[in-house]
């Protein structure tokens, strides 16, 4: 079946625009992830979604972070004023529930704050 | 709080040479362990896993053992390929969580 979907798969924007990253996660999993991922780097999470609710969103760097997922299915992570320092490329991953379960994960959508 | 650590690389090997990456976990309770890699240009994928102590992952001919005594999941290949030349990233799950802690990744380069 289709895996995870991010779009776009890259985004050019200058500092201090808004930004809207999309996930499709797959068909019937209920937790979804998004991390980010600096050059060289591991990923870091962010926030983690389980149905339309944020259980967990401990990694967001700051409050012009914000992500929602209003259906259950699609998320959307959200980045308001941005910075230089917001260029990563950010993974999305779901799981079909929580705990220890395998997470797939996207390709990313590549983020360039000029 | 929970980290990975694993070895820097890059590791340069010869085709058919025997591969080792170590990883080491900090973690309070009993974490479920993680390989993932990532081939040029593609997203990461699981490798293999392990959920308890002494649990083998085994895939693709790679394996990793979950050694509760010395926080280790070492990740082995007895002989590896060209088309093995990825980042590896090691990465823990704990139950009562449910976000991947991730190492810093460890990008191996087979020659022919």
């Amino acid at each position: 079946g289709a895996g995870v979907s991010q779009t776009p798969s890259n985004k050019v924007t200058e500092k201090g625009k808004y930004v809207e990253l999309r996930c499709d996660p797959i068909s019937g999993h209920t937790a979804l992830y998004w991390y980010r991922q600096s050059l060289g780097q591991g990923p870091e999470f962010l926030i983690y979604f389980q149905g339309t609710g944020a259980a967990d969103d401990s990694g967001l760097p700051n409050d012009r972070f914000f992500a929602v997922r209003p259906e259950g299915s699609v998320s959307t992570l959200k980045i308001q004023r941005t910075e230089r320092g917001d260029s990563a490329v950010y993974l999305c991953a779901s799981s079909l529930m929580k705990g220890t379960d395998t997470q797939y994960f996207g390709p990313g959508t590549r983020l360039t704050v000029l | 709080g929970d980290s990975v650590t694993q070895m820097e690389g890059p590791v340069t090997l010869s085709e058919e040479a025997f591969l080792t990456i170590n990883c080491t976990y900090t973690a309070t309770g009993y974490p479920s362990l993680f390989w993932y890699v990532q081939y040029p240009g593609e997203g990461l994928q699981l490798l293999l896993k392990a959920t308890k102590a002494d649990d083998k992952g085994s895939n693709k001919g790679f394996e990793a053992t979950y050694r509760k005594e010395t926080t280790s999941f070492h990740l082995e290949k007895g002989s590896v390929q060209v088309s093995d030349s990825a980042v590896y990233f090691c990465a823990l799950n704990k139950a009562a969580g449910n976000k991947l802690t991730f190492g810093g990744g460890t990008r191996v380069l087979v020659k022919p």
